[in-house]
């Protein structure tokens, strides 16, 4: 069984400040991994992605990845209200190069007060 | 512009009833996804599909069809057999190049009435 583990929160930061949402997964072999952001109602949305160890920064996101203790985090500074979100991590256990099925974790609540 | 439809946005189905949520997409994906998602439970996967005219079981297909007779369609099916089918539907698709990754589309509230 591929397990995704994340805390469920609710994480509550305010606005302007770093929120880091974390997340663990079994299957050592995972090659890539995803942050979707899912707002109440509607569906989830991609915003990062990431398969080589370090970090990766798109704007006010980083994604970091550590395959050897098997973590992958979200960075996001400078938080505003609008991300007040349920993010969700998502892992491909798949070792070859096209994507199989992704599994995901139960995601972190996240809220930003202004 | 790409991207996937489901229809219908809310159902309602009555005890005993069999009913299909649709899912088109225009992305030219080989692989497509159907996942249900629970009040604060994650994503769970009920049946998949890599290319046309072959589909496997999720986790929890149990009370569930589908079928793939054209790459950008992947229909689902409740039928009176699942016996807690409220929940949220979501159909998606997988890019395979990089950077890969589900495209997710809007989704179907399905309630038991």
């Amino acid at each position: 069984q591929k397990e995704v583990e994340q805390n469920s929160g609710p994480l509550s930061v305010p606005e302007g400040a770093i929120a880091s949402l974390n997340c663990t997964y079994s299957d050592r072999g995972s090659q890539s991994f995803f942050w979707y952001r899912q707002y109440s109602g509607k569906s989830p949305e991609l915003i990062m992605s990431i398969y080589s160890n370090g970090d990766k920064e798109d704007g006010r996101f980083t994604a970091q990845l550590n395959k050897a203790s098997q973590y992958v985090s979200l960075l996001i500074r400078d938080s505003q209200p609008s991300d007040s979100a349920t993010y969700l991590c998502a892992v491909n256990p798949d070792r070859g190069s096209t994507l199989g099925r992704l599994y995901f974790g139960r995601g972190t609540q996240l809220t930003v007060w202004p | 512009d790409g991207g996937i439809t489901q229809s219908p946005k809310y159902l309602f189905r009555k005890e005993g009833q069999n009913v299909t949520l649709s899912c088109e997409q225009n992305l030219n994906h080989d692989a497509m996804y159907w996942y249900r998602q629970d009040p604060g439970q994650g994503l769970r996967l009920i049946y998949y599909s890599q290319i046309v005219n072959d589909f496997q079981k999720g986790d929890i297909a149990e009370g569930y069809s589908v079928s793939r007779e054209k790459k950008e369609s992947f229909p689902l099916t409740v039928t009176s057999a699942q016996k807690n089918p409220t929940a949220f539907y979501l159909c998606a698709s997988s890019s395979p190049t990089w950077p890969y990754g589900y495209t997710f589309g809007s989704g179907t509230r399905l309630t038991v009435v």
